[in-house]
């Protein structure tokens, strides 16, 4: 089965720029979606199909995807960012919904 | 305004039984396709099950396949997870969440409940 790998923690200070990366082989070829969650909440999608943006998502959140990595970038972090964010796709050979294991982002 | 609302959740004792529903508002239900998603206390998400929005094509993760059906009712706009020979790896919160896709098919989770959570515990 697919297999998404993240790393487990991204550390950045107040208005710097966080990027949390997903790998997976030759993930570029799908698309990938990400959710933010913060304790005690449900997910919340903040970033689908690579690139584009829910509405009421800031701008700051932005998404890219090639070869075999995808990347979740948050710019000018803020200390409301700070949470757990989970990338996902579809794989098209088995029909299953994969989650990758999730990066808690600090911020300083 | 979509909300979606789980129930059932509780303790049960392993080998059991639970079912677990999920009370869809705020948009056309038939129209799209829905999933359970669970989380292990202080664990990562988990994809458990997908249907699709006639209830036709139903999906279910290797960990649970034989032992939990998912079910829906688009006259009352509801989902249900039927979950049998529950064991304590099965404790979780399960969240119910609606698929979405446009163009070609590459669901994602736009809306989530809030979660139900289910404890197997002797």
């Amino acid at each position: 089965s697919y297999v998404l790998t993240q790393p487990p923690s991204v550390s950045v200070a107040p208005g710097k720029t966080a990027k949390i990366t997903c790998g997976g082989n030759n993930i570029g070829s799908k698309s990938v979606h990400w959710y933010q969650q913060t304790p005690g909440q449900a997910p919340v999608l903040v970033i689908y199909y690579d690139t584009n943006r829910p509405s009421g998502i800031p701008e700051r959140f932005s998404g890219s995807n090639s070869g075999n990595t995808a990347t979740l970038t948050i710019s000018r972090v803020e200390a409301g960012d700070e949470a757990d964010y989970y990338c996902q796709v579809w794989d098209s050979t088995t029909d299953h919904r994969v989650f990758g294991a999730g990066t808690k982002v600090t911020v300083l | 305004e979509v909300q979606l609302v789980e129930s059932g959740g509780g303790l049960v004792k392993p080998g059991g039984s639970l079912i677990v529903s999920c009370a869809a508002s705020g948009f056309t239900f038939t129209t799209y396709g829905m999933a359970w998603v669970r989380q292990a206390p202080g664990k990562g998400l988990e994809w458990v099950s997908s249907i699709s929005s006639g209830g036709g094509y139903k999906y279910y993760a290797h960990s649970v396949e034989g032992r939990f059906t998912m079910s829906r009712d688009n006259a009352r706009n509801s989902l249900s997870l039927q979950m049998n020979s529950l064991r304590a790896e099965d404790t979780a919160v399960y969240y119910c969440a609606r698929e979405s896709s446009t163009g070609a098919y590459r669901p994602h989770f736009d809306y989530w409940g809030q979660g139900t959570l289910v404890t197997v515990s002797s």
